[in-house]
């Protein structure tokens, strides 16, 4: 079976800092990557996803994330976190032709003003 | 727009006692709809999936079972509740083709005492 790695489980910062969240999968095939993110008090919603096409993607807030196939990866980027960046943040596969996705256990990001 | 309730939005429920949480999608037909758990610190477990009517995948073997008996309704329940299952249940929805984004409700705090 799949997994998905987050290998930062907490993550504090001050704002103006720049933020990278691992995310590794074990999947060799074609997947659908996502990050998702659940600020305090709100529903997990969409960050940002990656189908095809360029690696790169960007999503809300100022937030990137780049698909390395290679390194089964897909790190979360943002080059300068405010203090509304705080909130816990998801990576999740799902496998080409599969209706279940995998999440990883997610991080925590506490970002100071 | 697409929107997805929960209710209720808590609960605390004696060990024994019967469960239903509910869920309801509005605004897409034929959505893919799943149960979750949420722990602190250990990601979001799948709990079951339906992409149909009468259609129920459980991933868990557990207390707890679902039923889909409307196009946009997802039902959790369980005949008699353990400690264990205190936890925080979301359910969300996703367009009926594979491997697409996933959209989340508020989500249920069920404390079991």
């Amino acid at each position: 079976a799949q997994s998905v790695s987050q290998h930062n489980h907490h993550v504090i910062l001050s704002e103006a800092a720049s933020l990278e969240l691992g995310c590794n999968y074990s999947y060799g095939g074609t997947v659908n990557l996502f990050w998702y993110v659940q600020y305090p008090g709100q529903h997990l919603q969409l960050l940002l996803k990656y189908f095809s096409g360029d690696p790169l993607v960007k999503g809300i807030k100022g937030f990137e994330a780049e698909f390395i196939k290679s390194k089964f990866s897909f790190n979360l980027r943002k080059p300068s976190v405010q203090w509304s960046d705080t909130a816990e943040y998801f990576c999740a596969v799902n496998p080409g032709g599969s209706y279940i996705p995998t999440f990883g256990r997610g991080t925590s990001l506490i970002v100071h003003p | 727009s697409q929107t997805i309730h929960q209710w209720p939005a808590t609960l605390v429920q004696p060990v024994g006692s019967p469960l239903s949480l509910e869920c309801t999608v509005e605004g897409t037909s034929n959505p893919n709809l799943y149960w979750y758990r949420q722990a602190a610190g250990r990601g979001l477990q799948l709990l079951f999936y339906s992409v149909g009517i009468g259609q129920i995948s459980s991933e868990v073997p557990q207390n707890l079972s679902a039923s889909r008996p409307q196009d946009r309704q997802f039902i959790l329940s369980s005949k008699k509740l353990l400690l264990s299952d205190s936890g925080f249940y979301l359910c969300a929805w996703s367009v009926s083709t594979t491997g697409n984004e996933q959209f989340f409700g508020p989500g249920t705090r069920l404390t079991v005492l």
